[in-house]
């Protein structure tokens, strides 16, 4: 079945960096645009990030601009993101999903949501 | 940037209640309105998308309407199992929005 398996999460201080990864089955992976969407501890959801199907297209949010990277390996069914210059207000659960429509990159919905992989940024 | 409200912040109804959740953007989103579920402790789980069309899998009990700036999604005869908080996002353009979440409990 279609699924989405995040890891990579955990305790870091501030300042450090650490990378997330998103494991893709079960569908074709290189087809399609990939998010990455947070959720502080006790929060809404907040929209990170996204990567074209090829991965030559790639926007961010302004909170994470400059410090977070997207990047992806379609030989590896595999999403990346890449947390530099962590601070305490990037503590939450990082999920990554996918878009409904194949090859599309703009105005289209989530379907698939992984279950999330959670990072604490703490010293 | 679009923002999106909900309405309301919460709410309280009993198994088999029908329930209604507004959503607002701050500016013609057209339909490009998706709604999600959450339970405790869970990821989200997508519901509908274009505004008004079920994902697969999801139940016809729920429902969405609207377009431009105002929509809704409909529980019609709400279970036990539908005790959740509800989202609303948009995907009109980047940076994608989400509203601040409906909590529904038990009345």
């Amino acid at each position: 079945q279609v699924q989405l398996v995040e890891s990579g999460g955990g305790v870091v201080q501030p300042g450090r960096s650490l990378r997330l990864s998103c494991a893709a089955s079960g569908f074709t992976f290189s087809n399609y645009a990939m998010h990455w969407v947070r959720q502080a501890p006790g929060k809404g959801l907040e929209w990170l990030a996204v990567i074209s199907y090829d991965g030559s297209n790639k926007k961010y949010t302004d909170s994470v601009k400059g410090r977070f990277t997207l990047s992806r390996d379609n030989s590896k069914n595999t999403l990346y993101l890449q947390m530099n210059s962590l601070r305490a207000e990037d503590t939450a659960v990082y999920y990554c999903a996918k878009f409904r429509s194949s090859r599309y990159y703009y105005s289209d919905a989530f379907d698939i949501w992984g279950q999330g992989t959670m990072v604490t940024v703490s010293s | 940037d679009i923002q999106m409200t909900q309405s309301p912040s919460s709410l309280s109804a009993s198994v088999g209640d029908r329930v209604t959740i507004t959503c607002r953007a701050s500016q013609d989103i057209s339909n490009y309105l998706a709604w999600f579920q959450q339970k405790p402790g869970k990821a989200p789980k997508s519901l509908i998308y274009d505004a008004s069309s079920l994902q697969s899998g999801v139940p016809s009990k729920f429902s969405g309407s609207g377009s431009g700036t105002d929509f809704t999604l409909t529980i019609s005869s709400l279970q036990p199992e539908d005790f959740a908080t509800y989202y609303c996002q948009h995907y009109h353009s980047y940076p994608f929005t989400f509203g601040p979440g409906t909590k529904v409990d038990v009345k």
